[in-house]
């Protein structure tokens, strides 16, 4: 079964700490691997996309790692910022249909001053 | 427009009745979905438009749920006879295109909460 999951489930932090948020998937045949952010109350924007041949990839203070073999994703943030507080989601496009996608629950992260 | 509008983007209703939700898509992306989001699920598949294709139709729960594309463009989920599981966020994506070679970035509406007393 294709699945997502993402840990942790919600995450409190000071600001200025880094953070690492983990996603695990089982998508067959895998295409890419988006994160996205998703602030309360608002649509969900995307940070990175990954595919099966890059190992890192960095937006600003957001690094996304990939390992294709273990399937396996993270996203770590630096010197967070109360802005960050939102919620994280992972999301991988299924291969065999270009507008199939897997969504993980997300992290919530809470970026405390 | 800038971005993809999505009304109403809060909206009460009474249990059986109907409700329309609307989505206007960034202006040339063929590509429109139609996911749910519940408190602490994942977004679930509901529909996908691929132009003037027939519609994926394949998420929509129960045959109270249905959507339509006018000329490509502006899409409505009409839910009728509402329940209360039926309260959600409702979130509209477009995308330019949703080819094997694209990148495959879905643009979202701010969303539309349903809630069904």
């Amino acid at each position: 079964k294709n699945q997502v999951e993402q840990s942790p489930q919600s995450l409190i932090i000071l600001e200025g700490k880094n953070c690492t948020l983990q996603c695990n998937y089982t998508v067959s045949p895998f295409s890419n691997l988006r994160w996205y952010k998703q602030d309360t109350g608002r649509g969900p924007v995307s940070l990175t996309i990954m595919t099966f041949s890059e190992n890192t990839k960095s937006n600003g203070r957001y690094t996304a790692t990939l390992d294709a073999d273990t399937k396996q994703s993270s996203l770590h943030i630096t010197a967070s910022q109360l802005s960050d507080s939102a919620s994280y989601i992972c999301v991988v496009r299924h291969a065999s249909g270009t507008y199939k996608y897997i969504f993980g629950t997300g992290t919530r992260l809470k970026v405390l001053a | 427009g800038a971005g993809v509008s999505q009304s109403p983007s809060n909206k009460v209703t009474e249990k059986g009745k109907d409700v329309e939700l609307r989505c206007d898509p960034i202006s040339g992306h063929t590509a429109l979905y139609w996911y749910r989001q519940s408190l602490g699920q994942g977004l679930e598949f509901l529909i996908y438009f691929q132009g003037n294709s027939a519609p994926d139709k394949s998420g929509l729960p129960s045959d109270r749920f249905s959507a339509e594309r006018t000329g490509g463009s502006v899409s409505t989920l009409t839910i009728q006879r509402t329940q209360q599981e039926d309260s959600a966020v409702y979130l509209c994506a477009s995308s330019p295109q949703a080819r094997a070679k694209t990148t495959g970035e879905l643009f979202f509406g701010e969303g539309s909460r349903l809630t069904v007393l």
